[in-house]
């Protein structure tokens, strides 16, 4: 299964940026880089996803290197709420039908 | 519109019993995925199903089974519980299931085995 690397935790303290990084070396040129997040008690929620460029969503943003071999997903205001779990997950083709491989994550601690 | 519906929340059952969780996807969503999420091992991908038919599986025994209906309810089963089996199951559903599409999760059954 595709593998990304990620720090295990960061922290971060309110209203100011974070910037959460992902290494995905062996990805494949068709693979899509997609982030969830998890929060206390909760299944994981959908953030954001890429191919190539950047995106831009209203609960975040993605910028995937120019190789593709590393993307950091920026919060760009931090807030109390976005204390969660955060997974990188390369989305590969083929068979891999609905199947999400997580790994363990990055757990945000955000300061108030 | 309406969420991911999984149920129960919460189910003890004794070693050697079975269990069937629901899972209700968003509607219109053909693909639904089943995870089992521990604190050991994280979360781990056990089957997919998209119309009926089981596309992909994971590396679970046999216990852990699935089917999904004509109306995109799915449910999984898992027959002579053992303790290890305690876990946060968790069901996700999607368009299509496939690379570029959005998975919405439930907020998951959590399974305790006596």
């Amino acid at each position: 299964d595709a593998k990304t690397t990620q720090p295990n935790s960061m922290e971060s303290n309110e209203e100011e940026p974070v910037h959460l990084p992902c290494n995905h070396s062996t990805i494949s040129g068709t693979d899509y880089i997609h982030w969830y997040r998890q929060l206390p008690s909760q299944g994981p929620e959908y953030v954001i996803h890429g191919l190539t460029s950047n995106v831009n969503n209203r609960m975040a943003s993605l910028a995937i290197a120019e190789d593709r071999k590393s993307s950091t997903l920026i919060l760009h205001r931090a807030t109390l709420r976005d204390a969660a779990v955060y997974y990188c997950i390369e989305k590969t083709g083929g068979t891999s039908y609905g199947k999400l491989t997580f790994g363990q994550g990055t757990i945000l601690t955000v300061h108030p | 519109k309406a969420g991911v519906t999984q149920t129960p929340r919460y189910l003890i059952k004794t070693r050697g019993q079975q269990v069937t969780l629901s899972c209700s996807p968003i509607s219109g969503h053909r693909s639904v995925s089943w995870y089992q999420q521990t604190p050991g091992q994280g979360l781990q991908f056990l089957f997919e199903y998209f119309s009926e038919t089981q596309r992909n599986k994971g590396n679970f025994p046999g216990r852990f089974s699935g089917r999904q209906f004509s109306n995109s309810r799915s449910e999984m089963n898992v027959s002579t519980l053992e303790l290890g089996d305690s876990a946060l199951y968790l069901c996700a559903s999607s368009l299509e299931g496939v690379m570029n599409t959005e998975a919405f999760f439930g907020q998951g059954t959590r399974l305790t085995v006596v």
